[in-house]
């Protein structure tokens, strides 16, 4: 079955420096990759998604990711974090098969200082 | 609005008694689910629908869980005496059925339950 690693579960940014949240996937072929983000006490919105051709993806609110085959993962990245990134970020994966349920990693929660 | 809907948006509730949630989707996404997300962990796969046919349950959903869809619009989870183990968020997503392949899951704001 496949799963998503989130190694980060805290990740601690100064306002105006960048950012970069990890996500390795383990499945056998290329599956469909995503981002969400979560605010407290709120559902999921889509950042970002890769389902094929250019490896680097551009997303909502200046967060790009980047699918690199060999090494399995799908790293978001932000050149510089406002105060209203602070929130928990998935990673997630899903099968071009069967109903395209979603595996979602286990998230990492961004803290941005002043 | 045309996003994914979810009421109630809390609900606190006695070990053994029932809880029904519902989950409005945006019009025309034939695809539904239900995922469970406790404390600290990312949402975890309960049920799909494709339009009123609920065709895949996760081994999380124990018996004393049902979910229905009965006009492949709105769906309802309920759960028959609660346990505390049961406390989560509760999310509904929905996508569009397309002729092939992975579509978007948009995620409604979620039900968050807690069983005292």
């Amino acid at each position: 079955a496949q799963s998503v690693t989130q190694p980060d579960i805290h990740i601690t940014v100064s306002e105006g420096a960048s950012l970069e949240l990890r996500c390795n996937y383990s499945y056998g072929a290329t599956p469909y990759l995503f981002w969400y983000v979560q605010s407290p006490g709120q559902g999921l919105q889509l950042l970002l998604k890769y389902f094929s051709g250019d490896t680097l993806v551009q997303g909502i609110k200046g967060f790009e990711a980047e699918f690199k085959r060999s090494q399995s993962s799908f790293n978001l990245r932000k050149p510089s974090v406002h105060w209203s990134d602070a929130a928990e970020y998935f990673c997630a994966v899903a099968l071009n098969s069967g109903y395209s349920t979603l595996t979602f990693g286990k998230g990492t929660m961004l803290l941005v200082s002043p | 609005d045309t996003g994914v809907s979810q009421d109630p948006r809390h609900k606190i509730t006695k070990r053994g008694q029932n809880v029904t949630f519902r989950c409005d989707p945006i019009s025309e996404h034939n695809r539904l689910y239900w995922y469970r997300q406790t404390l600290g962990q990312g949402p975890e796969f309960l049920t799909y629908f494709q339009n009123e046919a609920q065709l895949e349950k996760s081994r999380l959903l124990s018996d004393r869980f049902s979910a229905e869809r009965p006009k492949g619009s709105f769906s309802t989870l309920e759960i028959q005496r609660t346990e505390q183990g049961d406390s989560a968020m509760y999310l509904c997503a929905s996508s569009p059925l397309g002729l092939a392949g992975v579509k978007t899951q948009y995620f409604g704001p979620g039900t968050r339950l807690l069983v005292l």
